[in-house]
């Protein structure tokens, strides 16, 4: 079991562009969650996705922020007309079910940097 | 409100020294707590977590409701034990994670 991966590791993008950070869960998980580190802080939850539903979004900016888990495919968080304050490491997890206490395996982590 | 406070964002002891990273929550309701560690370059690892009741590289980490606590332990360190710890609260609602700021925990030799 390869783990939670996450792509790319790195992203520079510019103000005004969009982020696209793709997250692919440990084999058998259909529960994914995205969580952002700004610097100096903790993880703060932003999402909550099980195939094809967003189950929590509490945690997501209310604008240019979204995030997908279609049928097929990675997990995506998008961030359009990034801007400096978006700079932030981007960490996805997964687990196999809710319920209980669940083990969250995370990703490596995606850091963006907005110029 | 559900909040989890690492009070410390540094501790530097030597090797051998007994360790404590405190950890204290706020959570109405029975908590589950979780310690994860994150090691220089590498991705957040679980560490502990309460419902367990296991030592993992020598950490324990008992919960203290009375006190709102789930401070981690270890009575020897280690140097490969420098890294940054998070303790984490699962939330009630959505099995979402809320974390503390985490504690940079340095072990000299």
């Amino acid at each position: 079991n390869a783990g939670v991966m996450q792509n790319p590791r790195h992203l520079v993008r510019r103000r005004g562009q969009e982020a696209r950070l793709r997250c692919s869960p440990m084999k058998g998980h259909s529960h994914v969650y995205w969580y952002r580190q700004l610097p100096e802080e903790g993880l703060k939850f932003m999402v909550y996705l099980q195939k094809e539903n967003i189950i929590d979004e509490s945690g997501m900016p209310k604008e240019r922020f979204s995030a997908e888990f279609p049928k097929e495919g990675p997990s995506i968080l998008r961030i359009q007309q990034v801007v400096r304050g978006d700079s932030a490491a981007y960490f996805c997890a997964s687990s196999p079910r809710t319920g209980g206490a669940q083990t969250q395996y995370f990703g490596p982590g995606t850091r963006l940097l907005v110029l | 409100a559900q909040r989890v406070t690492q009070p410390e964002k540094l501790l530097s002891v030597f090797k051998g020294a007994p360790v404590e990273l405190k950890c204290n929550y706020s959570y109405s309701g029975s908590p589950e707590l979780f310690w994860y560690v994150q090691y220089s370059r590498q991705r957040l690892q679980l560490l502990l977590r309460h419902i367990s009741r296991e030592s993992i590289k020598g950490f324990t980490a008992d919960l203290n409701k009375g006190e709102t606590s789930f401070h981690l332990k270890k009575p020897f360190a280690q140097e490969e034990d420098s890294a940054m710890y998070y303790c984490a609260l699962l939330s009630s609602d959505t099995d979402k994670l809320i974390f503390g700021t985490g504690t940079r925990l340095q072990v000299f030799p």
